[in-house]
């Protein structure tokens, strides 16, 4: 599994957007982008995959340069109750090894 | 929408007791995964269940744990003799497909807090 790299907190204002960062240098050809996002004692929840390029949804866009050797996870005009830890996660969701590696995720902290 | 559900969502055991995390995974999913969080910390991948049987397993997951899906729609974690370290929050998690084109999404229930005294 790829080693991924992101901020450990940032914080941010409602109604702005924000832009999370995650370096995965030794990504390989069949990994994924994945970000899941999880609050204060709940379960982590999926919020978008890629592989290349631009990835949108109605919750967040994904872009991932050519090189595939970084990610930037956008979210368009945040809320109060985006304030949660953001997971970058690379690996190949076709491996019969299908668990996740969680890493120690980005704070994101969104103030009024 | 479909959800996982887990049961109870707290669970207070004492020292050495056994017990038994229940999750009702979505309906039509067919991969199923227990993982764990002790507060402050990551969240750590225990064990995956396929067709089944256990696909693979963690260095945490020793003989004090097992899985079973003892019906259709049930899906739970057993601790035999509980320590104090295994005091966490447990997520169920499962997944529909595991299919490079269409991704691997993995669902969670809301989790269960195991405090063991």
């Amino acid at each position: 599994l790829a080693k991924t790299t992101q901020p450990i907190s940032m914080d941010s204002y409602e109604g702005q957007e924000v832009n999370i960062t995650c370096s995965h240098n030794n990504i390989a050809t069949n990994d994924y982008i994945t970000w899941y996002q999880q609050f204060p004692s709940q379960g982590p929840r999926f919020i978008i995959q890629g592989y290349k390029t631009k990835v949108t949804n109605e919750v967040a866009s994904l872009f991932i340069p050519a090189d595939r050797k970084s990610s930037t996870l956008s979210l368009p005009r945040v809320s109060l109750s985006d304030t949660a830890v953001y997971y970058c996660l690379v690996g190949d969701p076709g491996s019969s090894a299908s668990k996740i590696i969680f890493g120690s995720g980005t704070r994101l902290s969104i103030r009024p | 929408e479909p959800e996982v559900t887990q049961t109870p969502s707290h669970q207070v055991t004492q020292m050495g007791q056994e017990v038994i995390l229940r999750c009702v995974p979505i309906s039509n999913h067919l991969y199923f995964y227990w993982y764990r969080q002790i507060l402050g910390q990551k969240v750590e991948f225990l064990v995956s269940f396929y067709n089944n049987e256990i696909s693979e397993k963690s260095e945490i997951f020793d003989d004090q744990f097992s899985v079973e899906r003892p019906d259709g729609s049930n899906f739970t974690l057993k601790i035999r003799s509980t320590k104090l370290e295994d005091s966490a929050m447990y997520f169920c998690a499962s997944s529909e497909v595991i299919q490079r084109e269409l991704g691997n999404e993995q669902f969670f229930g809301p989790g269960t807090r195991l405090t063991v005294l």
